[in-house]
């Protein structure tokens, strides 16, 4: 049982590049979310989904972009990347009752440059 | 609008002493949820204990214990007799009821456990 993985582990991109970090999860959870934690800080929620086909805005949406397409996948998609998104990404998966934990990916760490 | 607050950004606690990580929130929702993580420096985030806001009892995991005063809005974590291996970032998290499925974190607490 794999959990929740996210590729790539480590990427760097120039300013104005594009990417897409991949999520998947194998415990059928329907809510999905993406953060970022900034060196020192909190993770702010970046976008969430209830389900394959619904997405929603969270705190930091601004300069990303999501789908689901299928329960088991996330991705979150990066364009014309600046030196603000420089960040550690976290993906993470939750069941819908309200005391269903997260469970979280091991992160994925981006450097713009 | 939803909000964490976790005012202690940093504390040091000699080895098997109590430490208390203060939580408190803001919601207009009757129902949520209070989450705790352990974030150490490998960087993996580790589910310790929740509370729900119609749970008549603080909730309890091992060391853990959650010190739920609903009026005052806070919900602080309490691990007794600590050990080296609590050193590590603790968030607080909270997740309304079904009206809004967000999940939103406070700033966190560096714990240092000193031996």
């Amino acid at each position: 049982n794999a959990g929740v993985t996210q590729t790539p582990k480590f990427r760097i991109l120039k300013i104005g590049q594009s990417m897409t970090l991949q999520c998947t999860q194998d415990m059928n959870h329907n809510y999905m979310y993406w953060y970022r934690q900034d060196p020192g800080m909190g993770l702010k929620l970046i976008y969430y989904s209830v389900g394959a086909g619904i997405t929603d805005k969270g705190e930091v949406p601004n300069g990303y972009n999501v789908s689901r397409s299928t329960t088991e996948d996330f991705p979150l998609r990066l364009e014309l990347a600046a030196p603000s998104q420089t960040s550690v990404y976290f993906c993470a998966s939750s069941y819908s009752e309200s005391n269903s934990p997260l469970h979280f990916g091991n992160g994925t760490r981006l450097t713009v440059t | 609008a939803q909000k964490i607050t976790q005012t202690q950004p940093g504390m040091f606690v000699q080895e098997k002493e109590a430490v208390t990580l203060d939580c408190t929130y803001d919601t207009s929702d009757p129902s949520y949820g209070l989450f705790w993580y352990k974030q150490p420096s490998s960087g993996e985030m580790i589910f310790l204990i929740y509370q729900g806001s119609y749970d008549q009892q603080n909730a309890t995991e091992g060391r853990y214990s959650l010190n739920f005063q609903k009026a005052r809005k806070s919900a602080n974590l309490v691990i007794s007799a600590s050990q080296l291996g609590d050193s590590a970032m603790y968030f607080c998290a909270m997740r309304e009821g079904k009206r809004d499925d967000k999940i939103i974190f406070g700033k966190g607490t560096r714990l240092h456990i000193l031996p």
